[in-house]
């Protein structure tokens, strides 16, 4: 059964601190993405990652994928309270052409001042 | 442009009655999904479209039929709802997978409790 998992479920940190969230899953799968959902509002895409090492950068977020170990990481830089939200990994499980996109269940931050 | 458009906003059904959430985009994309959201549970695919006339089933289609008559509308119908679809509901259209310049756009959800 395809799983995927995120961790922590729950991220309290203050501001100017560094913290990374995981993002591990039990299939084979070359795209991952990132996405962020803010408190009754929709979903925004962060990140596509479409190939093992790839390495993506955002302000203060940064975004890797290692395919081998299934896991992918987003890295918070200085924190600062407008990046409080829901982060959600999402996992392409379809090796030719668009399919079934499993989402994990989402990391809530929440940054302190 | 106004992006993914969703209607309604929030509805309110009984145990039986069907309805249809309505989904445009006016980005002209060929990719349009529906995913359903539960607390702690992340977002679901019901049912996806790669194009007109297109469409397959996602990870969780039952109860759910959609049709894609054309490239801007993507409707999602409850055929019976039961109290287990109340939930949030999602749509989105992206131009392109598996690229790098790709972007999954997302509506602003529709709000559906069933009683």
């Amino acid at each position: 059964e395809l799983k995927v998992e995120q961790n922590p479920l729950f991220l309290s940190m203050q501001e100017g601190k560094n913290y990374t969230i995981y993002c591990n899953y039990s299939t084979t799968s070359d795209r991952l993405y990132w996405y962020r959902q803010d408190p009754g509002k929709s979903l925004e895409s962060l990140f596509v990652l479409l190939s093992n090492g790839a390495v993506k950068q955002e302000g203060r977020l940064m975004a890797s994928l290692d395919t081998k170990a299934r896991l992918s990481t987003l890295h918070i830089t200085a924190a600062v309270h407008d990046l409080s939200a829901t982060y959600f990994c999402a996992v392409d499980i379809s090796q030719t052409s668009y399919d079934k996109v499993i989402f994990g269940p989402g990391t809530s931050l929440s940054v302190i001042p | 442009n106004a992006g993914v458009t969703q209607t309604p906003k929030f509805q309110v059904l009984k145990t039986g009655q069907s309805m249809t959430l309505q989904c445009a985009q006016d980005m002209n994309h060929e990719y349009m999904s529906w995913y359903r959201q539960d607390p702690g549970m992340g977002l679901r695919l019901i049912h996806y479209s790669v194009g007109a006339g297109i469409t397959d089933q996602g990870e969780v289609p039952n109860g759910y039929n959609v049709s894609r008559s054309t490239t801007e509308d993507f409707p999602l119908r409850l055929l019976s709802a039961a109290p287990s679809q109340t939930s949030v509901y999602f749509c989105a259209s992206s131009s392109a997978r598996g690229v790098w310049w790709e972007t999954q756009y997302f509506g602003p959800g529709t709000r559906l409790l069933v009683l």
